[in-house]
């Protein structure tokens, strides 16, 4: 199992421009979440789905949008990216027996917008 | 609205030495708890959680947190630190109800030096 694999591992943006953050999960995996992580303030939820074609935001949703067509692909779309987009981001999913269940995390994307 | 605080932002140790993380979460009703731990570069895996029963959880790499709900507190330890320790951790929480999508609330994590 490759787990959960987020592409790219880097980028730079600048002001406006958009892109798409990917991740993947080879877990068969309901839940998937999208995490944002600055320094200081631990991570905060984005956005979040339950399954396939069932999404629902989390604290930061501004500026982001989600999709969720397949049980193992959920893409995060930045349109406009401004500077206070600049972060760390984290995609984890886990399996949806128990909300205990252990949360599976990818390696992060990390993103600067100029 | 739940919150989770983790006091100290760094924490520096001997190799050797006791390690002590700090958590304490804000809720009427407890919620379940959980220790994440990232070393450099990496996403997050899970240490240790907290769900219901004995309230002293032992996790991976010889760490263990206490549930102590009078003082609404999951705090870890680690009797002896070793240098691979080094690392941020992460407490976080999940509430036990009206936890629709089992969404974690993280707290601003801890970072952990360890002298050689």
């Amino acid at each position: 199992n490759a787990g959960v694999t987020q592409t790219p591992k880097f980028r730079i943006l600048k002001i406006g421009q958009s892109m798409t953050l990917q991740c993947a999960q080879d877990m068969n995996h309901n839940y998937m979440y999208w995490y944002r992580q600055d320094p200081g303030m631990g991570l905060k939820l984005i956005y979040y789905s339950v399954g396939a074609g069932i999404t629902d935001k989390g604290e930061v949703p501004n500026g982001y949008n989600v999709s969720r067509s397949t049980t193992e692909d959920f893409p995060l779309r930045l349109e406009l990216a401004a500077p206070s987009q600049t972060s760390v981001y984290f995609c984890a999913s886990r399996s949806g027996t128990s909300v205990t269940n252990e949360q599976f995390f990818g390696p992060g994307t990390r993103l600067t917008v100029l | 609205a739940q919150s989770v605080t983790q006091l100290g932002s760094h924490v520096s140790v001997s190799e050797g030495a006791l390690v002590l993380l700090r958590c304490n979460y804000s809720s009427s009703v407890p919620p379940y708890l959980f220790w994440y731990v990232q070393y450099p570069n990496q996403g997050l895996q899970l240490l240790l959680k907290y769900t219901t029963g004995a309230t002293l959880v032992k996790g991976i790499n010889g760490f263990e947190a206490e549930f102590k709900k009078s003082e609404t507190s999951f705090h870890l330890t680690k009797p002896s630190a070793h240098m691979s320790d080094a690392a941020e951790y992460f407490c976080a929480v999940t509430p036990m109800i009206y936890n629709q999508g089992g969404k974690l609330i993280f707290g601003q994590g801890t970072e952990l030096s360890v002298k050689p």
